[in-house]
C-alpha cells in the first residue's frame, strides 16, 4: 500500500509556542489530505481537510486559528498548532487520499505525539 | 451525516479462536467501507476495503469482511487468531464527501 510518513514522531514544547508537523504522501500524489486527534483509547477525531493549492476546511468545533494546515504540494501538508497549552497534548494523525479509478483511500501516517508543558 | 457503530468494545479470545468483529454503519446511500488495524505503538493500517463488487472481501493477514447492504453491516472475519492479531480495530465509512467516518474501535486481545 501507499507510504506516509509524519514528522516529527514526538515532540515535548513549552505552553505558548507554536509547533509544526509535516505530513508526507511518499509514493504517490494526494490533493487532499487530512488531519486527525487520536485520544487515549478511542477513535480518530477529523480536525480538518487539507486541499492542495486552496484552504482547509475545518470540522465544527475545531479552531482554525489555532491548527493552521498548509498544503503546499501534492505531497506534503503541515499542520502547525500555534501558542500551545497543555490541553492540546494529543496524538495528531494525518493521512493521505488516494484516488486511482473508482477506488478512494486514505493512507495513514504514524502520527505525531505531542505533549505541552 | 453517516454514523459507525461497533457493537464490541474489547474482545478477549484464545489463539486459534474465530473472530468476528461487528460493524453497522447509518447512511441510505452509496458508501465505501473500510477495516483499519492499529497495532500495539504502530499506526492505522489498511486491513481491508469494499467499493463493490463481490460483497466478501478479502484483505491481508486472513482477515475478510462481509458487506450485507439490507443490515447496513460490514462485519470482520477470520477463522483462526494468532497472538500477534492483538490490536485495536477500526471500521470507517465515507459517503460521497470522501470523508471518513470511524467507529470507536474495538481491542482484540488475544491470549496465547
Amino acid at each position: 500500500g501507499a507510504v506516509v510518513s509524519q514528522h516529527p514522531s514526538r515532540v515535548i514544547c513549552k505552553s505558548g509556542t507554536s509547533v509544526k508537523i509535516e505530513c508526507r504522501s511518499l509514493d504517490f500524489q494526494a490533493t487532499t489530505m487530512f488531519w486527525y486527534r487520536q485520544f487515549p483509547k478511542q477513535s480518530l477525531m477529523l480536525m480538518a481537510t487539507s486541499n492542495e493549492g486552496s484552504k482547509a476546511t475545518y470540522e465544527q468545533g475545531v479552531e482554525k486559528d489555532k491548527f493552521l494546515i498548509n498544503h503546499a504540494s501534492l505531497t506534503l501538508s503541515t499542520l502547525t498548532v500555534t501558542s500551545a497549552h497543555p490541553e492540546d497534548s494529543s496524538f495528531y494523525i494525518c493521512s493521505a487520499r488516494e484516488v486511482s479509478g473508482a477506488a478512494d483511500t486514505q493512507y495513514f501516517g504514524p502520527g505525531t505525539r505531542l505533549t505541552v508543558l | 451525516a453517516q454514523s459507525v457503530s461497533q457493537h464490541n468494545h474489547h474482545v478477549i479470545l484464545s489463539e486459534a479462536a474465530s473472530l468476528e468483529l461487528g460493524c453497522n454503519y447509518s447512511y441510505g446511500g452509496t458508501v465505501n467501507l473500510f477495516w483499519y488495524v492499529q497495532y500495539p505503538g504502530q499506526h492505522l493500517q489498511l486491513l481491508l476495503k469494499y467499493f463493490s463488487g463481490d460483497p466478501l472481501v478479502k484483505g491481508i493477514k486472513g482477515f475478510e469482511a462481509e458487506f450485507i447492504k439490507s443490515k447496513f453491516s460490514f462485519n470482520l472475519r477470520k477463522p483462526s487468531v494468532q497472538w500477534s492479531d492483538t490490536a485495536e480495530y477500526f471500521c470507517a465509512v465515507n459517503a460521497n464527501d470522501y470523508k471518513l467516518s470511524f467507529g470507536a474501535g474495538t481491542t482484540v486481545t488475544v491470549r496465547a
